[in-house]
């Protein structure tokens, strides 16, 4: 079965650095992936999704993310942080049907 | 566009009661999809309703229903409640094409259930 880790929960930058959330996936077959973020009180809003078309994906809001088939990867990247980015970000990977497997989430705090 | 709407945003009920979750898509979206959230494990898929037929489903019990009408509108139901089906419970809608798994799925903003 495919799965997804998000390494660490908690992600603090500053206002203007670099943000790099971490995802690994499992998968024998070629994946689709997603990254989502959510908002307090919010649902799922979608980031960007990788669908082989290219390997670095540019998403809304400045994010983008690179598939790295070798190191099973699909980290998420903002060159400037901004404190409206401050949520919880999620990466998932699609598997039967529309079905959308998540990992725990990574919750990104920015200080001014 | 109106994006998903989900009713109602709030509900409290009591163990062993039974509760019925609405959710409408995008308009031109015919896969609707449900998903729990809960802090302890996190997001997990329910089921997908597509052309009102249950496509797909998630390892929850039985107790976890769904149906989708022929507009596309979706419910879910759970009957017999317990403590630990206290989440937010998410419906997303997509188009489905071409076996759906590339499909970007847009969610609603979520029914907070909270069972005492």
């Amino acid at each position: 079965a495919q799965s997804v880790t998000q390494l660490g929960s908690h992600v603090s930058v500053s206002e203007g650095a670099l943000v790099l959330l971490r995802c690994n996936y499992s998968s024998s077959v070629p994946p689709y992936l997603f990254w989502y973020v959510q908002y307090p009180n919010q649902g799922l809003q979608l980031l960007l999704k990788y669908t082989s078309a290219a390997t670095l994906v540019k998403g809304i809001n400045g994010f983008e993310a690179e598939f790295k088939k070798s190191e099973t990867s699909f980290h998420l990247t903002k060159p400037s942080a901004h404190m409206s980015d401050a949520a919880e970000y999620f990466c998932a990977v699609s598997e039967a049907g529309t079905a959308l497997i998540f990992g725990k989430g990574t919750t990104l705090s920015v200080s001014s | 566009k109106a994006g998903v709407t989900q009713t109602p945003r709030y509900l409290i009920k009591t163990r062993g009661q039974q509760v019925t979750l609405s959710c409408s898509p995008i308009s031109g979206h015919r896969s609707v999809s449900w998903y729990q959230q809960t802090p302890g494990q996190g997001l997990q898929f329910l089921f997908e309703y597509f052309s009102e037929t249950q496509r797909n489903k998630g390892n929850f019990p039985g107790r976890f229903s769904g149906r989708q009408f022929s507009n596309s509108r979706s419910e879910m139901n759970v009957s017999t409640l317990e403590l630990g089906d206290s989440a937010l419970y998410l419906c997303a809608s997509s188009r489905r094409t071409s076996g759906g798994a590339a499909d970007t799925q847009y969610f609603g903003p979520g029914t907070r259930l909270t069972v005492l």
